[in-house]
């Protein structure tokens, strides 16, 4: 059964640039993408990107000037950076797995704040 | 950008009780040449991820109650829980995968009455 864990700081403050990472646990990471998405506190889904394992991505036009999306199969892990960061992206941040089309497992989600 | 729009915002059923919640999208995301609504729905009870429900529209992910259920085509799609039980309180979120950016409706509430 395959198992996603996001890890990152907490806390980040104003203008600098969010990271996280999402380990996966029991399958490969390979021949799959895999998506960021967020969710501000009461608030709805935002998809962030998505990643396929050779490299490939996609990202949400409204973040693209900020976001990266990497892969390393080395480590079975892909990581989201979100630069120039604002209050406006203190959100639960998930990873998720995209099978076939569609978000299929989740991580439990990571709480990152903005504040200085 | 694709639009979704969920009506009602929230709901409150009894106990058994048919709950039904619409997702509408601003364009089409049937693709013709498959014949397949590029559709999902999830739920999300509280302090947890979304969970998959329904893909391709109507197609129930392995686990999932089939006294949920999911219709429609086009542009018009359904989300019906046949009996509602207190496990399904929750939040759900319709979303389309047919064209980035992939894009959800903003949620409806189910509760009980």
């Amino acid at each position: 059964q395959v198992q996603l864990q996001e890890s990152g700081p907490g806390l980040v403050k104003p203008s600098e640039t969010l990271s996280l990472t999402c380990t996966v646990s029991g399958g490969s990471i390979s021949s799959y993408y895999w998506s960021w998405i967020r969710q501000p506190p009461g608030k709805g889904l935002e998809w962030i990107g998505y990643i396929y394992s050779s490299g490939s991505t996609k990202y949400n036009p409204s973040l693209k000037s900020r976001v990266t999306i990497s892969v390393d199969t080395s480590k079975n892990q892909f990581s989201l950076k979100l630069s120039s960061v604002t209050a406006a992206d203190t959100a639960v941040y998930y990873c998720a797995r995209v099978r076939g089309y569609f978000e299929d497992v989740w991580g439990k989600g990571t709480t990152v704040t903005v504040s200085s | 950008d694709i639009v979704m729009t969920q009506s009602p915002d929230s709901l409150a059923v009894s106990l058994g009780e048919r709950a039904t919640i619409n997702c509408k999208s601003s364009q089409s995301v049937l693709d013709n040449s498959n014949n397949k609504n590029y559709l999902a729905w999830y739920q999300q009870r509280p302090g947890q991820p979304p969970k998959l429900l329904i893909y391709w529209a109507s197609t129930r992910e392995s686990g999932v109650p089939d006294r949920l259920s999911g219709s429609g085509s086009g542009t018009d799609f359904t989300l019906t829980i046949s009996s509602l039980q207190a496990e399904d309180v929750a939040l759900y979120y319709c979303q389309q995968y047919y064209s980035a950016p992939r894009t959800f409706g903003q949620g409806t509430k189910v509760e009980i009455k």
